[in-house]
């Protein structure tokens, strides 16, 4: 059972350079989502999905793009890294059962921007 | 809007000793409210949520929670702390379809 899963787990860049976070998940789940977490924030919304082609906006989407071209994947994009995103990312889905909260994890993917 | 405020970054307690988190939420609806646990180095993981159904929720490793209206809390409680359930735990309340809003986390340590 694979469930939610991330690559890469670790990344460090450079200010101003690109990256892409992957995010896969084998459930069949229609929301998806990436969150951020800081030391003492807790997890903040960056963007989610709730099905293949739609996307839109959480808490704090600025420097952040995504897509949805599948059901399966929903990868984060950095379009010009900032040292303010050095961050933990967590991507995590929802089964189609409404709005249960419930959601599924990955491990994380800790990025640090130099 | 919604927010959830978890009070106590840092709790400490003995192996064996009574687990208490405080988590106060604030929602213009009725709301459904959560609690994850997060184990170093990993992601978070459902505990149990309250879904408008019995105020006193039973969730996974001998924790539960009691949802309080008047006070409007969620507070998780466990009667006797182990050594694994040292970890950061998040309250959280859902702020719109699938999105959860998060407290800051309590972090739980636990000792012999």
């Amino acid at each position: 059972n694979a469930g939610v899963t991330q690559t890469p787990k670790f990344q460090v860049l450079k200010t101003g350079q690109s990256m892409t976070l992957q995010c896969a998940q084998d459930m069949n789940h229609e929301y998806m989502s990436w969150y951020r977490q800081d030391p003492g924030m807790g997890l903040r919304l960056i963007h989610y999905s709730v099905g293949a082609g739609i996307t839109d906006q959480g808490e704090v989407p600025n420097g952040y793009n995504v897509s949805r071209s599948t059901t399966e994947d929903f990868p984060l994009r950095l379009l010009s890294a900032a040292p303010s995103q050095t961050s933990v990312y967590f991507c995590a889905s929802s089964p189609p059962t409404g709005n249960t909260g419930e959601l599924f994890f990955g491990e994380g993917s800790r990025l640090t921007v130099l | 809007a919604q927010s959830v405020t978890q009070l106590g970054s840092h709790v400490s307690v003995s192996e064996g000793a009574l687990v208490l988190l405080r988590c106060n939420y604030s929602s213009s609806v009725p709301p459904y409210l959560f609690w994850y646990v997060q184990y170093p180095n990993q992601g978070l993981q459902l505990l149990l949520k309250y879904t408008s159904a019995a105020t006193l929720v039973k969730g996974i490793n001998g924790f539960e929670a009691e949802f309080k209206k008047s006070e409007t809390s969620f507070h998780l409680t466990k009667p006797s702390a182990h050594m694994s359930d040292a970890a950061e735990y998040f309250c959280a309340v859902t702020g719109g379809y699938n999105k959860l809003i998060f407290g800051a986390g309590t972090r739980l340590a636990v000792h012999p």
